[in-house]
C-alpha cells in the first residue's frame, strides 16, 4: 500500500537537546519525501524535502536524509529551541499529480 | 511573491446547509490541492485539480466537489453539511508534479 508512519507523540524536550522524529514510508518506487511544520493556528510550511535515496534535506538546523534500503526519512535537529515548539508532519508523493500522504503528526513542545 | 491565499478564515455553518471555500494559488502555480484535517483523522486528500482538470480524488462522499476556474483559483464545495465535516480545510499549490506544496492558513469550519 501507500503510507506513512510517524512517530507518536507528544514529544517534550529541553531546550538545546536532541531530537529526532522517526518517520518510514511504504510505497512503490521512490517517492519524493517531505517533512512539515504547523505552528498553532496556522497551515503547514514545508521544512525540508528529498525526492531520491540517499538525498539529505536541511533547513533551519533540520535534517533529514531520505534511506532507500529502510524506507525511512527522520526528522533530526542537533539543538532545539522553544521556537521550534510545533506539529511535525512526515509525507510522501504519489508518484502522479500532487497528491501528499501525511503522517499523522508528531506534536513537540520545548521548554526553557 | 504572495502565498496561498484562502477565504474565508473562519465559518459556523448549520447542518444541512452548503458552504463554498475559495483558494488563490501562488501565482504561476497550476495545481490547486484540498486536504481535510481532523483530530481523529488527521490530515485527508480531498481532491486536485490541474488546468480546470480534476486529476485526483480522496475517498469522500459526493457531497464534497470542486472546481478550478482558469486563473488557476480553485473552490471547494460541501452540501448538506454534517456535524463530522467540522474540521481545517487547507489548499496547497504546486508549481508541478511531485513537487512540494505551499499551504494556505486554512479555512475553520464548524457545522452546528
Amino acid at each position: 500500500g501507500n503510507s506513512v508512519t510517524q512517530m507518536e507523540g507528544p514529544v517534550t524536550l529541553s531546550e538545546e537537546a536532541f531530537l529526532t522524529i522517526n518517520c518510514t514510508y511504504t510505497a512503490t518506487g521512490y517517492p519524493s519525501l517531505f517533512w512539515y511544520v504547523q505552528y498553532p493556528g496556522e497551515g503547514l510550511q514545508l521544512l525540508l524535502k528529498a525526492t531520491k535515496a540517499d538525498d539529505k534535506g536541511s533547513n533551519k538546523g533540520f535534517e533529514a536524509t531520505y534511506r532507500k534500503e529502510t524506507t525511512s526519512f527522520h526528522l533530526e535537529k542537533g539543538s532545539v529551541q522553544v521556537s521550534d515548539s510545533a506539529v511535525y508532519f512526515c509525507a510522501r508523493a504519489l508518484n502522479t499529480g500532487n497528491q501528499f500522504y501525511f503522517g499523522t503528526g508528531t506534536s513537540l513542545t520545548v521548554i526553557p | 511573491k504572495a502565498g496561498v491565499t484562502q477565504t474565508p478564515r473562519y465559518l459556523i455553518k448549520t447542518r444541512g446547509q452548503q458552504v463554498t471555500l475559495s483558494c488563490s494559488p501562488i501565482s504561476g502555480h497550476r495545481s490547486v490541492s484540498w486536504y481535510q484535517q481532523t483530530p481523529g483523522q488527521g490530515l485527508q486528500f480531498l481532491f486536485e485539480y490541474f488546468s480546470e482538470t480534476q486529476r485526483n480524488k480522496g475517498n469522500f462522499p459526493g457531497r464534497f466537489s470542486g472546481r478550478q476556474f482558469s486563473n488557476s483559483r480553485s473552490e471547494m464545495n460541501v452540501s448538506t453539511l454534517e456535524l463530522g465535516d467540522s474540521a481545517l480545510y487547507l489548499c496547497a499549490s504546486s508549481l508541478s508534479e511531485r513537487a512540494e506544496a505551499f499551504f494556505g492558513q486554512g479555512t475553520r469550519l464548524t457545522v452546528v
